[in-house]
Protein backbone atom coordinates (compact mmCIF):
# COMPACT_ATOMS: atom_id res chain seq x y z
CA UNK A 1 0.00 0.00 0.00
CA UNK A 2 1.57 3.40 -0.70
CA UNK A 3 2.12 6.28 1.54
CA UNK A 4 1.72 9.35 2.05
CA UNK A 5 3.29 11.63 -0.60
CA UNK A 6 3.66 15.00 -1.18
CA UNK A 7 4.64 16.86 -4.24
CA UNK A 8 7.94 18.86 -4.25
CA UNK A 9 10.03 17.68 -2.21
CA UNK A 10 12.23 21.31 -2.02
CA UNK A 11 10.84 24.75 -2.95
CA UNK A 12 12.54 27.93 -3.27
CA UNK A 13 10.70 30.85 -3.45
CA UNK A 14 11.48 34.63 -3.02
CA UNK A 15 9.21 36.84 -0.95
CA UNK A 16 6.03 38.28 -1.90
CA UNK A 17 5.38 35.00 -4.10
CA UNK A 18 2.63 32.27 -3.20
CA UNK A 19 3.08 28.39 -3.42
CA UNK A 20 1.02 25.89 -4.15
CA UNK A 21 2.10 21.81 -1.85
CA UNK A 22 0.08 19.11 -3.20
CA UNK A 23 -0.59 15.64 -1.15
CA UNK A 24 -2.10 12.82 -1.87
CA UNK A 25 -3.50 10.65 0.81
CA UNK A 26 -2.95 6.97 1.33
CA UNK A 27 -5.59 5.35 -1.06
CA UNK A 28 -9.09 4.84 1.46
CA UNK A 29 -8.10 7.70 3.11
CA UNK A 30 -10.50 10.48 3.29
CA UNK A 31 -9.33 12.93 5.97
CA UNK A 32 -5.68 15.01 5.49
CA UNK A 33 -4.29 17.53 7.68
CA UNK A 34 -1.75 19.67 7.16
CA UNK A 35 0.96 21.03 9.68
CA UNK A 36 3.97 23.16 9.73
CA UNK A 37 7.17 22.81 11.38
CA UNK A 38 9.76 25.20 12.10
CA UNK A 39 13.15 25.42 14.61
CA UNK A 40 11.52 27.49 16.45
CA UNK A 41 7.79 26.63 16.89
CA UNK A 42 7.93 22.58 16.28
CA UNK A 43 4.75 20.96 15.10
CA UNK A 44 1.47 23.36 14.13
CA UNK A 45 -1.64 21.90 12.64
CA UNK A 46 -2.41 24.52 9.75
CA UNK A 47 -5.80 22.72 8.74
CA UNK A 48 -8.12 19.32 8.15
CA UNK A 49 -10.05 18.56 5.34
CA UNK A 50 -12.71 15.72 4.61
CA UNK A 51 -14.71 14.91 1.85
CA UNK A 52 -13.82 18.17 0.20
CA UNK A 53 -15.12 20.31 3.40
CA UNK A 54 -12.33 22.02 5.78
CA UNK A 55 -13.17 21.03 9.32
CA UNK A 56 -10.66 22.23 11.55
CA UNK A 57 -8.66 25.26 11.20
CA UNK A 58 -5.33 26.12 12.83
CA UNK A 59 -4.22 29.43 14.26
CA UNK A 60 -2.41 30.88 11.38
CA UNK A 61 -3.30 34.25 8.66
CA UNK A 62 -5.63 34.04 6.38
CA UNK A 63 -2.57 33.86 3.58
CA UNK A 64 -2.48 29.91 4.34
CA UNK A 65 -5.52 28.44 2.64
CA UNK A 66 -6.23 24.57 1.39
CA UNK A 67 -8.75 22.42 -0.32
CA UNK A 68 -9.30 19.23 -0.90
CA UNK A 69 -10.76 17.21 -4.50
CA UNK A 70 -13.20 14.71 -4.65
CA UNK A 71 -10.21 11.98 -5.14
CA UNK A 72 -9.13 13.07 -1.24
CA UNK A 73 -6.13 14.50 -2.78
CA UNK A 74 -5.25 18.05 -1.39
CA UNK A 75 -3.72 21.01 -2.14
CA UNK A 76 -2.31 23.76 0.19
CA UNK A 77 -1.52 27.22 -0.47
CA UNK A 78 0.29 30.24 0.81
CA UNK A 79 0.03 33.62 -0.56
CA UNK A 80 2.52 36.77 -0.21
CA UNK A 81 5.36 34.76 1.16
CA UNK A 82 6.95 36.32 4.18
CA UNK A 83 10.98 34.82 4.89
CA UNK A 84 8.85 33.18 8.72
CA UNK A 85 7.16 30.68 6.32
CA UNK A 86 10.08 28.96 5.71
CA UNK A 87 9.53 25.90 6.99
CA UNK A 88 8.76 22.35 6.50
CA UNK A 89 4.82 21.65 5.56
CA UNK A 90 3.87 17.98 6.48
CA UNK A 91 0.64 16.35 5.05
CA UNK A 92 -1.10 13.78 6.78
CA UNK A 93 -4.07 11.12 6.31
CA UNK A 94 -6.44 9.02 8.20
CA UNK A 95 -9.32 7.23 8.08
CA UNK A 96 -12.46 8.64 8.73
CA UNK A 97 -13.89 10.07 11.29
CA UNK A 98 -11.68 8.07 13.86
CA UNK A 99 -9.24 8.90 16.67
CA UNK A 100 -6.59 6.20 15.03
CA UNK A 101 -3.10 7.20 13.97
CA UNK A 102 -2.33 9.89 10.99
CA UNK A 103 0.10 9.19 8.40
CA UNK A 104 2.31 11.52 7.50
CA UNK A 105 4.30 12.22 4.56
CA UNK A 106 7.72 13.40 3.74
CA UNK A 107 6.69 16.66 3.60
CA UNK A 108 8.07 19.90 1.41
CA UNK A 109 10.76 22.08 2.49
CA UNK A 110 9.66 25.35 1.55
CA UNK A 111 12.67 28.02 1.79
CA UNK A 112 11.46 32.01 0.76
CA UNK A 113 13.92 33.87 -0.01
CA UNK B 1 -6.22 21.35 24.26
CA UNK B 2 -4.88 19.40 26.83
CA UNK B 3 -1.05 19.49 27.57
CA UNK B 4 1.20 17.16 28.09
CA UNK B 5 4.83 17.60 30.00
CA UNK B 6 8.11 15.69 28.45
CA UNK B 7 11.92 16.07 29.24
CA UNK B 8 13.73 17.85 26.54
CA UNK B 9 16.06 14.74 26.01
CA UNK B 10 17.29 11.51 27.17
CA UNK B 11 20.11 9.42 26.75
CA UNK B 12 20.10 5.58 26.58
CA UNK B 13 22.72 2.74 25.66
CA UNK B 14 21.78 0.37 22.77
CA UNK B 15 20.44 -2.98 23.56
CA UNK B 16 18.88 -1.95 26.59
CA UNK B 17 15.11 -0.75 27.49
CA UNK B 18 14.17 3.04 27.50
CA UNK B 19 11.05 4.62 29.05
CA UNK B 20 10.23 7.91 27.92
CA UNK B 21 7.80 9.82 30.60
CA UNK B 22 5.01 12.11 30.00
CA UNK B 23 2.78 13.99 32.60
CA UNK B 24 -0.50 15.17 31.55
CA UNK B 25 -2.41 15.98 34.57
CA UNK B 26 -5.38 17.51 32.85
CA UNK B 27 -5.93 15.13 30.80
CA UNK B 28 -10.20 14.43 30.23
CA UNK B 29 -11.75 10.92 30.03
CA UNK B 30 -12.48 11.07 26.60
CA UNK B 31 -8.61 11.99 26.24
CA UNK B 32 -6.48 8.94 24.30
CA UNK B 33 -2.77 8.89 24.62
CA UNK B 34 -0.74 8.82 21.77
CA UNK B 35 3.02 8.85 20.78
CA UNK B 36 4.56 9.32 17.55
CA UNK B 37 8.16 9.75 16.90
CA UNK B 38 9.97 11.52 14.25
CA UNK B 39 12.96 10.40 12.87
CA UNK B 40 15.98 12.70 11.45
CA UNK B 41 14.90 14.14 8.14
CA UNK B 42 11.20 12.04 8.24
CA UNK B 43 7.53 12.79 8.60
CA UNK B 44 6.50 11.59 12.28
CA UNK B 45 5.16 8.21 12.85
CA UNK B 46 2.47 6.53 15.02
CA UNK B 47 4.39 4.66 17.81
CA UNK B 48 0.89 3.52 19.82
CA UNK B 49 -1.72 4.82 21.85
CA UNK B 50 -4.21 4.23 24.66
CA UNK B 51 -7.10 4.89 27.05
CA UNK B 52 -6.66 3.33 30.51
CA UNK B 53 -4.85 -0.08 29.77
CA UNK B 54 -1.52 -0.31 29.47
CA UNK B 55 -0.76 -1.77 25.21
CA UNK B 56 1.56 -3.89 23.97
CA UNK B 57 2.52 -3.46 19.46
CA UNK B 58 5.52 -4.80 17.92
CA UNK B 59 6.93 -1.28 18.54
CA UNK B 60 7.35 -0.15 22.22
CA UNK B 61 5.05 -0.55 25.17
CA UNK B 62 2.49 1.99 26.72
CA UNK B 63 2.24 1.98 30.45
CA UNK B 64 -0.52 4.31 31.90
CA UNK B 65 -1.13 5.35 35.59
CA UNK B 66 -4.00 4.20 37.46
CA UNK B 67 -5.00 8.26 37.33
CA UNK B 68 -4.45 8.72 33.87
CA UNK B 69 -2.04 11.67 34.83
CA UNK B 70 1.16 10.15 33.50
CA UNK B 71 1.95 7.56 31.02
CA UNK B 72 5.56 5.75 29.83
CA UNK B 73 6.48 4.67 26.51
CA UNK B 74 8.87 1.57 26.78
CA UNK B 75 10.95 0.61 24.16
CA UNK B 76 12.17 -2.82 25.30
CA UNK B 77 15.84 -3.12 23.45
CA UNK B 78 16.16 0.39 21.61
CA UNK B 79 18.84 0.13 18.56
CA UNK B 80 20.36 3.29 16.96
CA UNK B 81 17.04 3.41 14.54
CA UNK B 82 15.03 4.55 17.87
CA UNK B 83 16.78 7.46 17.73
CA UNK B 84 14.37 10.27 17.51
CA UNK B 85 11.92 12.91 19.06
CA UNK B 86 8.87 11.38 20.86
CA UNK B 87 5.91 13.24 21.15
CA UNK B 88 3.32 12.30 23.77
CA UNK B 89 -0.21 13.67 22.12
CA UNK B 90 -3.77 13.84 24.23
CA UNK B 91 -6.44 13.52 21.83
CA UNK B 92 -10.34 13.42 22.17
CA UNK B 93 -12.05 10.45 21.06
CA UNK B 94 -14.33 12.55 19.05
CA UNK B 95 -14.09 15.67 17.25
CA UNK B 96 -11.29 17.71 15.76
CA UNK B 97 -8.40 15.24 14.67
CA UNK B 98 -5.72 17.66 14.63
CA UNK B 99 -2.73 16.53 16.73
CA UNK B 100 -1.52 19.33 19.07
CA UNK B 101 2.45 18.42 19.15
CA UNK B 102 4.94 19.26 21.96
CA UNK B 103 8.53 19.76 22.11
CA UNK B 104 8.87 16.28 22.51
CA UNK B 105 11.52 14.34 23.67
CA UNK B 106 15.16 13.80 21.85
CA UNK B 107 16.10 10.51 22.35
CA UNK B 108 19.98 9.79 21.78
CA UNK B 109 20.87 6.24 21.44
CA UNK B 110 24.33 5.06 22.09
CA UNK B 111 26.66 2.40 20.31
Amino acid sequence: KAGVTQTPRYLIKTRGQQVTLSCSPISGHRSVSWYQQTPGQGLQFLFEYFSETQRNKGNFPGRFSGRQFSNSRSEMNVSTLELGDSALYLCASQRETSYNEQFFGPGTRLTVL
Amino acid sequence: DAKTTQPNSMESNEEEPVHLPCNHSTISGTDYIHWYRQLPSQGPEYVIHGLTSNVNNRMASLAIAEDRKSSTLILHRATLRDAAVYYCILRRIQGAQKLVFGQGTRLTINP
